[in-house]
């Protein structure tokens, strides 16, 4: 069954930390792997990876995809209380069927 | 640009009693996706549809369903309702099939009772 895990769950840090997210997945017929933040109800989107050790930047946020290992890490660096929000990941397989994980609720204290 | 809508934003039903909920998508983008979000589960998908045509399905029972008119609005039903059909159902359009930087509507919330 494909699945998407995402750790930790929950994670409650300072203003000015840098957080890293972890996602893994089983999924067969990989497609791509999607990061999202959602704040209040719609989620929104941040980043689409498709190919291994490639870094996607936009701003203080990065994410890279690791192929061989099945897991991509986004990275947030100098955290503003703004980024407090659930950030999901998802995976895209090639029947254009998507598979999000439970998301990692992200706390930033000021 | 006017981003996703969806009406509407709240209901409550009870048990046994059917749905409609409506999405209309950003204009100019074709696709529209259906999600369910609860707590327990997650976000899952439920459905796509592009140019009118169901695209894709998830793994949902009968009851629910949906169709896609020539402007591009979607609609999902739920028939039959069930406690545990209580959740925020999110809506997202694409500009073309496949799922990817989809942009979400603010979700309506079902309570069934």
């Amino acid at each position: 069954e494909d699945k998407v895990v995402q750790s930790p769950l929950s994670l409650v840090v300072h203003e000015g930390d840098t957080v890293t997210l972890n996602c893994s997945y089983e999924v067969t017929n990989f497609r791509s792997l999607l990061w999202y933040k959602q704040e209040k109800k719609a989620p929104t989107f941040l980043f689409m990876l498709t190919s291994s050790g490639i870094e996607k930047k936009s701003g203080r946020l990065s994410s890279i995809l690791d192929k061989k290992e099945l897991f991509s890490i986004l990275n947030i660096t100098a955290t503003q209380t703004g980024d407090s929000a659930v950030y999901l990941c998802a995976v895209l397989n090639r029947d254009d069927k998507i598979i999000f994980g439970k998301g990692t609720r992200l706390h930033i204290l000021p | 640009k006017a981003g996703v809508t969806q009406t509407p934003r709240y209901l409550i039903k009870t048990r046994g009693q059917q749905v409609t909920l409506s999405c209309s998508p950003i204009s100019g983008h074709r696709s529209v996706s259906w999600y369910q979000q609860t707590p327990g589960q997650g976000l899952q998908f439920l459905f796509e549809y592009f140019s009118e045509t169901q695209r894709n399905k998830g793994n949902f029972p009968g009851r629910f369903s949906g169709r896609q008119f020539s402007n591009s609005r979607s609609e999902m039903n739920v028939s039959t309702l069930e406690l545990g059909d209580s959740a925020l159902y999110l809506c997202a359009s694409s500009l073309s099939a496949g799922g990817y930087e989809q942009y979400f509507g603010p979700g309506t919330r079902l309570t069934v009772t």
